[in-house]
């Protein structure tokens, strides 16, 4: 299995709601990542998981949290977001050392209205 | 110094012709270049990837070329086709920095039949 799954596909949230965004994978990765990628824009990292621990934060604001309560899931905690932050958010994993592959997931197109 | 920068920003090319994305590096601290691709709605995925002691590297018809001196490494699209249509990344990558990419602004590219 050499995939990432994310869910959901889509998701439409007014600036008070309290959301979600979850990623899965089942290869044995111990790195795990949250992207955030503007239209015809290329990826922008955010945060970087190495064995379960927040490795890298690039100071993305307080009201995007995020979770890696194993090393397969990974999730992302929505709150009190703003309309620019409306984008296509990416999850990857690859393995924890240097220089390796990173899986991408679809992705979860996030609308903040 | 962590930029690394990518042209064209988009490129029409007739079926079965050569396409040419070129990137630029300024931090020698980068150790591997992996190139990604990416269509409408999904998700990049790894096309191929050199280290910098390799001035070439060829898969099908996907070839990046690696000039070290220069801080410069291409890839060429052989007998493009219409399926490659899609959006082209180069990155660059940290030696010791937790698998981070960095990502060049993207390449659009169109292959018209």
């Amino acid at each position: 299995d050499t995939e990432v799954t994310q869910t959901p596909k889509h998701l439409v949230m007014g600036m008070t709601n309290k959301k979600s965004l979850k990623c899965e994978q089942h290869m044995g990765h111990r790195a795990m990542y949250w992207y955030k990628q503007k239209a015809k824009k290329p990826p922008e990292l955010m945060f970087v998981y190495s064995y379960e621990k927040l490795s890298i934060n690039e100071s993305v604001p307080s009201r995007f949290s995020p979770e890696c309560p194993n090393s397969s899931l990974l999730n992302l905690h929505l709150h009190a977001l703003q309309p620019e932050d409306s984008a296509l958010y990416l999850c990857a994993s690859s393995q924890a050392r240097q220089n390796n592959e990173q899986f991408f997931g679809p992705g979860t197109r996030l609308t903040v209205l | 110094q962590q930029q690394v920068k990518q042209s064209p920003q988009s490129l029409i090319v007739q079926k079965g012709g050569i396409s040419i994305i070129n990137c630029a590096y300024e931090n020698t601290a980068f150790d591997y270049f992996p190139w990604y691709q990416q269509f409408p709605g999904k998700g990049p995925a790894l096309l191929i990837a050199i280290r910098p002691d390799v001035s070439e590297k060829k898969e099908g018809r996907f070839t990046i070329s690696f000039n070290k001196s220069a801080k410069q490494f291409s890839l060429h699209i052989m007998d493009s086709q219409p399926g490659d249509s899609a959006t082209y990344f180069c990155a660059a990558v940290f030696s010791g920095g937790y698998n981070k990419l960095i990502f060049g602004a993207g390449t659009r590219l169109a292959v018209h039949p």
